[in-house]
């Protein structure tokens, strides 16, 4: 289906292990992003991307790596998991200023 | 779903009536604004935009203002519906077509049948 996807939609982890959320778009689009959300934060930049092979930080990109070899896909990596990621996790695409978000990813680091 | 509405400013209304939700904005640079809906365990989803040359747009059934003076956005909500319960999150762009989002810590929107 066309769209955009994460997964997984859940995932508990513990701290110290490494985790990758990844995202899936289909309509070519050039800017890809990752947010995390919290309570009291709404939502935070992680990192974007203006195009494969181009990455950079967002607001909160500390413990984070991002790849994008491929303009479809913008896996998320934690390195070394800490209780302070647990978050939802929202990927997003765009063209120009709209952004289309994924469903979310519900990260729990024990 | 996700609990994302807690501690969040609230807004309780009664189906039909007509809802104001509020936001403002921290860049004066801002030239693009967006307002997002986010229900329950679902990603942001669009719902209408203004650039920083206008003070009004209107969509079905919601209308944005923009008040550049004061840096605030209001979203219009009319005749509002159970299924328009959900949090709103206004976002800013400062140089639009750059495509960085700046997101508000959004409002819940409660719709009592």
């Amino acid at each position: 289906d066309a769209g955009i996807t994460q997964s997984p939609r859940y995932k508990i982890t513990e701290t110290g292990r490494q985790v990758t959320l990844m995202c899936h778009q289909t309509w070519s689009h050039s800017y890809m992003f990752w947010y995390r959300q919290d309570l009291g934060h709404g939502l935070r930049l992680i990192y974007y991307s203006a195009a494969a092979d181009i990455t950079d930080k967002g607001e909160v990109p500390d413990g984070y790596v991002v790849s994008r070899s491929k303009t479809e896909n913008f896996p998320l990596t934690l390195e070394s998991a800490t209780r302070s990621q647990t978050s939802v996790y929202f990927c997003a695409s765009s063209t120009a200023n709209e952004q289309f978000f994924g469903p979310g990813t519900r990260l729990t680091v024990l | 779903g996700e609990s994302v509405g807690l501690h969040l400013p609230t807004l309780s209304v009664q189906e039909g009536d007509n809802s104001i939700i509020n936001c403002a904005y921290s860049n004066s640079a801002s030239d693009y604004f967006i307002w997002y809906k986010q229900e329950s365990g679902k990603g942001p989803q669009f719902i209408i935009d203004i650039r920083s040359n206008m003070d009004k747009r209107q969509g079905q059934r919601v209308t944005v203002l923009l008040n550049k003076t004061v840096k605030h956005l209001s979203l219009q909500i009319a005749a509002t519906q159970p299924g328009d319960s959900a949090v709103y999150f206004c976002a800013e762009i400062a140089h639009s077509g750059y495509s960085t989002l700046t997101f508000g810590k959004g409002t819940m929107l409660l719709v009592s049948p």
